[in-house]
C-alpha cells in the first residue's frame, strides 16, 4: 500500500474488555514497530518484529499485551483485560531495511494510528 | 531520568521569525537524532536526521548537534502558520541496534500570523 494503515481509528472498551489493533504496513517493509502515545507525551517504544520474528518485546507494559507478525507483513496488537491506563493512541511504523540503519537513514513512517478508550 | 528532554512549551513566534527547540538526552553513546513534526491528532512525520556534530540544513529547517553537550536542536526559518505543530525529538540510543527510538514528550510551537 501507499502507507501504513491502521485499523481500527477509533476504539472505545469497556474495562476488562479484549482489544485486537491492527497494522498493515508498507509493503515489501521489513520492519514493523508498534509505539504507544498517552496524551501530551511522546511515542512510547513497545515492540520490535523483523519480518515475522519478534525480535524485542522489552517495551510492552504487562504480559497482558501481546504481538504477532505471523507472514511478515500485517501485525496485530492485542491487549487482555484491558485497564484504564491502556488508553492511549497506538502507533504502528514501519521501515524498508532491518532496524535502523547506522546513520538513520533507514526511517520509519508512521501510521495514523488507532486510539483506544478504556471506560 | 527521561532519556530524552525537551521543553513542552508551548513555544509561540510570530509569521516569519526562526523558532528554536531544543533537546537534551542521557545516554552519551546515542548515535542517531531524529526531529519529528505531529500535528494535532496525526500521525509523526519526520522531518529531518543528524548522526554528526555540528548543522545539517535542509531547506528552512537546520538541525544542530553537540554530543559533547548531548544537545541537539532545530531551527525553522521564516516560520509559517503551518508550522504549527508539536515537534518531537527523538535518540537512537548505543545499544539500540534495533532501531528502538526514546522519544521527548514534543515541543509545542504555535506561528501567529
Amino acid at each position: 500500500g501507499a502507507g501504513v494503515s491502521q485499523s481500527p481509528r477509533y476504539k472505545v472498551a469497556k474495562r476488562g474488555q479484549d482489544v485486537a489493533l491492527r497494522c498493515d504496513p508498507i509493503s515489501g517493509h521489513v520492519s514493523l514497530f508498534w509505539y504507544q502515545q498517552a496524551l501530551g507525551q511522546g511515542p512510547e517504544f513497545l515492540t520490535y518484529f523483523q519480518n515475522e520474528a519478534q525480535l524485542d518485546k522489552s517495551g510492552l507494559p504487562s504480559d497482558r499485551f501481546f504481538a504477532e507478525r505471523p507472514e511478515g507483513s500485517v501485525s496485530t496488537l492485542k491487549i487482555q483485560r484491558t485497564q484504564q491506563e491502556d488508553s492511549a493512541v497506538y502507533l504502528c511504523a514501519s521501515s524498508p531495511l532491518p532496524g535502523l540503519g547506522p546513520s538513520g537513514a533507514n526511517v520509519l513512517t508512521f501510521g495514523a494510528g488507532s486510539r483506544l478508550t478504556v471506560l | 531520568q527521561k532519556e530524552v528532554e525537551q521543553n513542552s512549551g508551548p513555544l509561540s513566534v510570530p509569521e516569519g521569525a526562526i523558532a528554536s527547540l531544543n533537546c537534551t538526552y542521557s545516554d552519551r553513546g546515542s548515535q542517531s537524532f531524529f526531529w519529528y513534526r505531529q500535528y494535532s491528532g496525526k500521525s509523526p512525520e519526520l522531518i529531518m536526521f543528524i548522526y554528526s556534530n555540528g548543522d545539517k540544513e535542509d531547506g528552512r529547517f537546520t538541525a544542530q548537534l553537540n554530543k559533547a553537550s548531548q544537545y541537539v536542536s532545530l531551527l525553522i526559518r521564516d516560520s509559517q502558520p503551518s508550522d504549527s505543530a508539536t515537534y518531537l525529538c527523538a535518540v537512537k540510543g548505543r545499544g539500540s541496534t534495533l532501531g528502538r527510538l526514546y522519544f521527548g514528550r514534543g515541543t509545542q510551537l504555535t506561528v501567529w500570523p
